[in-house]
């Protein structure tokens, strides 16, 4: 089945520790996406790609770093340099850029730093 | 830049009664709309999009959405609520932005609560 993966389910780490967070798409999508989901925020963008090797930041990148090696994979580093990383991250990949695009979500990753 | 107001953070009906969820958008350009639902601890799932053309637009789970360019709306409803649609639902919106697409712009959710 095609989909978007996203692991670990659940990430914990203590403060000042660099972590990965793992997003893998076998959907053959070109975009992808990172957001942060805090409650009663809503979602924030961290960043997208819409290519291999190229990516853009979003509204709340500060703190955050990625890289697009491959199609099929996005993966996220929460840095140190983060000040409050404890949130649920959500991966997501679209067919294109276009704006009627619909992005596809994966399961998400819930990290807590102490 | 666009931006997505969802009026409530939770909205309680009986099971059976009219789900109606509202969204308002604002944005320089051509709104692209969407709806997504999100069940505790799981990711985002498409309930519909508006792109062009009819301005009401049918999707999974008995949910339909009206476009009102002169209201600047696209509420969520449902006929008669359901048990499984107790859900986080985000309103999302999608314009150009000059240099291109660059993600969707998220409402804060609403969180439909259904009484039995």
């Amino acid at each position: 089945d095609g989909g978007i993966t996203q692991s670990p389910k659940y990430l914990f780490r203590k403060e000042g520790q660099n972590v990965t967070l793992s997003c893998e798409q076998n959907l053959n999508h070109d975009a992808m996406y990172w957001y942060r989901q805090d409650p009663g925020q809503g979602l924030r963008l961290i960043y997208y790609s819409q290519i291999v090797n190229d990516f853009q930041k979003g509204d709340i990148a500060e703190g955050y770093s990625v890289s697009r090696e491959k199609k099929e994979s996005f993966p996220l580093t929460v840095t140190s340099a983060q000040k409050n990383p404890t949130a649920f991250y959500l991966c997501a990949s679209s067919v294109g850029t276009g704006v009627t695009y619909e992005q596809y979500f994966g399961p998400g990753t819930r990290l807590t730093v102490t | 830049a666009q931006s997505v107001t969802q009026l409530g953070s939770h909205v309680s009906v009986s099971e059976g009664a009219l789900v109606l969820l509202r969204c308002n958008y604002s944005s320089s350009v051509p709104p692209y709309l969407f709806w997504y639902v999100q069940y505790p601890n799981q990711g985002l799932q498409l309930l519909l999009k508006y792109t062009t053309g009819a301005t009401l637009v049918k999707g999974i789970n008995g949910f339909e959405a009206e476009f009102k360019k002169s209201e600047t709306s696209f509420h969520l409803t449902k006929p008669s609520a359901h048990m499984s649609d107790a859900a986080e639902y985000f309103c999302a919106v999608s314009a150009y932005s000059g240099g291109g697409a660059d993600g969707l712009t998220f409402g804060k959710g609403t969180h439909l609560i259904i009484q039995p």
